[in-house]
């Protein structure tokens, strides 16, 4: 069985871009959720996704939304880009919502971003 | 608010010791709690997750430990090996849904 894949694994933008990061989460999983994790802050909760709606989102600007396809597939996007934004971005799915069996989260490599 | 803390740090030890790694959080009111190990510049590998409901779990060498009332759980790792050098981390998730992390324990096993 496929892990979660991430896409791209490295990115490189300059300041004032926007960037698009893809998560293709475990087969039958329907729970999605982004993390970005620097060496200052470590990891962060985004937000997650269950079943195409956002549950829940963590203390991050509006510049940081996300959407999850009716395949589960979810996608990242950061707007405005700054330098603060350089990061390694975590997606994580699991077959159930928190509270539920099933709720493990298994992790995917990561997109290294970097702003220039 | 949920704060996740783990102590020590960085650990150090020979390799074939047994040694224990430590998570603290201040709201009990979890659903679950589970921990990770993470290579360098790597995603995250699921280790163990334990239900509130639970006590511990257990897979081959390691055994985690939860004790809501005091808000405490333990990763116990058996007969350390160089390969379990890495950072291991921790993380609660709650009724808002959150998922909190702890900072991390940096292990390195040496042979």
């Amino acid at each position: 069985k496929a892990g979660v894949t991430q896409t791209p694994r490295y990115l490189i933008k300059t300041r004032g871009q926007q960037v698009t990061l893809s998560c293709s989460p475990i087969s039958g999983h329907r729970s999605v959720s982004w993390y970005q994790q620097t060496p200052g802050q470590g990891l962060q909760f985004l937000f997650e996704y269950f079943s195409e709606t956002q549950r829940n989102k963590g203390n991050f600007p509006g510049r940081f939304s996300g959407r999850q396809f009716s395949n589960s597939r979810s996608e990242m996007n950061v707007s405005t880009l700054e330098l603060g934004d350089s990061a390694l971005y975590l997606c994580a799915s699991s077959l159930a919502p928190p509270g539920l069996a099933g709720a493990e989260q298994f992790f995917g490599p990561g997109t290294r971003l970097t702003v220039l | 608010k949920q704060e996740v803390t783990q102590i020590p740090a960085a650990l150090s030890v020979p390799e074939g010791e047994n040694l224990v790694l430590n998570c603290s959080f201040t709201d009990s009111a979890i659903y679950n709690l589970q921990w990770f190990r993470q290579d360098p510049g790597k995603g995250l590998t699921s280790l163990l997750l334990i239900q509130s409901s639970q006590r511990e779990q257990t897979s081959g060498r390691l055994n985690a430990s939860l004790d809501k009332s005091s808000g405490r759980s333990t990763l116990y790792i058996a007969a350390s090996q160089p390969g379990d050098s890495a950072t291991y981390l921790c993380a609660t998730q709650s009724g808002t849904y959150k998922y909190i992390f702890g900072t991390g324990t940096r292990l390195k096993v040496l042979a």
